[in-house]
């Protein structure tokens, strides 16, 4: 596709469930990076794919959070006994090396 | 811990006056520093990816300037309109392949 892909666009889900959000990066794009934005804060960062090299785990709040990229392409994002706090957009970007971030559209995802 | 400073935090700027802001950024091991622009309910756009020192890009009546010894960058636009109205963020790239992110300035034009 011509840019980085993201599904679904809405999520509503009840606290305890668990979700999967989904990005489908540039293709050939080999890093991948997943953000979320609060209502009212800024981008914070959860975790980064490069290449094949271990992802960066550093930025997921905690275990309940957990990414995979398969095949160095696709990305999925699992949030398992969501929390009201886990509402926010979930945004996916990738990039080629040092080139600049292409960002999805977001998932914004509603805990109730 | 890298720590990237953006300054000011937010700033009104009457319509079609000129205006700029800083990106201030730790300059060991940098290889590239990005700005982008966020428009309220979109995601981030590139503006400008910069590596070297005295580096200067332009895009329409917005500009950038890049001082990778002292670690800063300027933005300036020239004859602002309402539609420049966004968070800017500016985010360093390092050699460790890490992305720093600023926590943006908050441009409101004022028409």
């Amino acid at each position: 596709g011509a840019g980085v892909s993201q599904s679904p666009s809405n999520k509503v889900t009840e606290k305890g469930k668990d979700v999967e959000l989904r990005c489908d990066p540039i293709s050939g794009h080999t890093a991948l990076y997943w953000y979320r934005q609060s209502l009212g804060q800024g981008l914070e960062f959860l975790i980064y794919f490069q290449g094949n090299s271990a992802p960066d785990k550093s930025g997921l709040p905690s275990d309940r959070f957990s990414a995979e990229r398969t095949g160095g392409s696709v990305s999925t994002l699992t949030i398992q006994r969501t929390q009201q706090e886990d509402s926010a957009v979930y945004l996916c970007a990738s990039s080629l090396n040092n080139s600049p971030l292409h960002f999805g559209n977001g998932t914004r995802l509603t805990v109730t | 811990i890298l720590n990237v400073e953006q300054s000011p935090q937010s700033l009104h700027v009457q319509e079609g006056d000129s205006t700029n802001f800083t990106c201030s950024f730790p300059s060991s091991n940098f290889y590239a520093l990005h700005w982008y622009r966020w428009e309220t309910a979109k995601s981030p756009e590139a503006l400008f990816v910069m590596t070297l020192n005295g580096d200067e890009k332009k895009k329409g009546r917005i500009s950038a300037t890049l001082n990778t010894k002292e670690g800063y960058s300027y933005l300036y636009i020239k004859g602002s309109q309402p539609e420049d109205s966004a968070t800017y963020l500016c985010a360093p790239f390092y050699s460790n392949y890490q992305l720093i992110w600023g926590a943006g300035t908050k441009l409101i034009i004022k028409p």
